[in-house]
């Protein structure tokens, strides 16, 4: 049972350099959400998807871009990291149709950008 | 914004009880849920109110009071294992679009 994948588990990036996060559900959830963890500051929302095809801005969006060209996938790229985007990244999805409050996680990209 | 307010560190002895206390912002409010960390890993669900009251599961309940804006985690009989990062999250919309509070450390010894 797969889950969320996410790679790279980790990466140091020059500053200004362009990178893409990638995130993989077999679960078939139509919903998707990338989350950013910082010490002292919990998980803060940085994009979200409904269903494919679509996408929404969270709380953090500036700096970062997604995509949804079909349900398993949902890559987050950063144009031209900066440091303040030092962080840890996790990718998560759920099944909306079912209210719960449950997401499901992925281990988490932990990203350094020099 | 919508923010959420939770106790930053709570420490407990194993074999205690210990309440983990949540306070949000009601506006659109649909339902709580928590999470635990452990250091390190991803985020798992523990669980979700969207209605007032007490929901059980094992060692662990949460309860939730709507007209107070208020939840908590209650957890029993406290395990060395339980020593993680706990995380109330609210969703607003009435989609799973959660807000997570900034989390809080529990430490059981011993």
């Amino acid at each position: 049972i797969a889950g969320i994948t996410q790679a790279p588990t980790s990466q140091i990036l020059a500053a200004g350099r362009r990178m893409t996060l990638r995130c993989t559900q077999d679960m078939r959830h139509n919903a998707m959400y990338w989350y950013r963890q910082d010490l002292g500051l919990g998980l803060r929302l940085i994009h979200y998807s409904n269903t494919a095809g679509t996408t929404g801005k969270g709380e953090v969006p500036d700096g970062y871009s997604v995509s949804r060209a079909n349900t398993d996938d949902f890559p987050l790229t950063l144009a031209s990291a900066v440091p303040s985007q030092t962080s840890v990244y996790f990718c998560a999805s759920s099944d909306s149709r079912h209210n719960t409050g449950e997401l499901f996680f992925g281990e988490g990209s932990r990203l350094t950008v020099l | 914004g919508q923010s959420l307010e939770q106790p930053s560190e709570v420490t407990a002895v194993e074999g205690a009880i210990v309440q983990i206390n949540c306070t949000y912002q009601t506006s659109g409010f649909y339902g709580l849920s928590w999470y635990q960390q452990h250091d390190g890993g991803a985020p798992t669900f523990l669980s979700y109110n969207a209605l007032d009251g007490l929901e059980e599961t094992g060692r662990f309940s949460s309860f939730l009071s709507r007209s107070d804006s208020y939840g908590y985690l209650l957890l029993q009989e406290l395990q060395m294992k339980d020593s993680a990062s706990y995380f109330c999250a609210v969703s607003y919309t009435g989609f799973q679009k959660l807000v997570f509070g900034t989390g809080t450390r529990l430490l059981v010894s011993p």
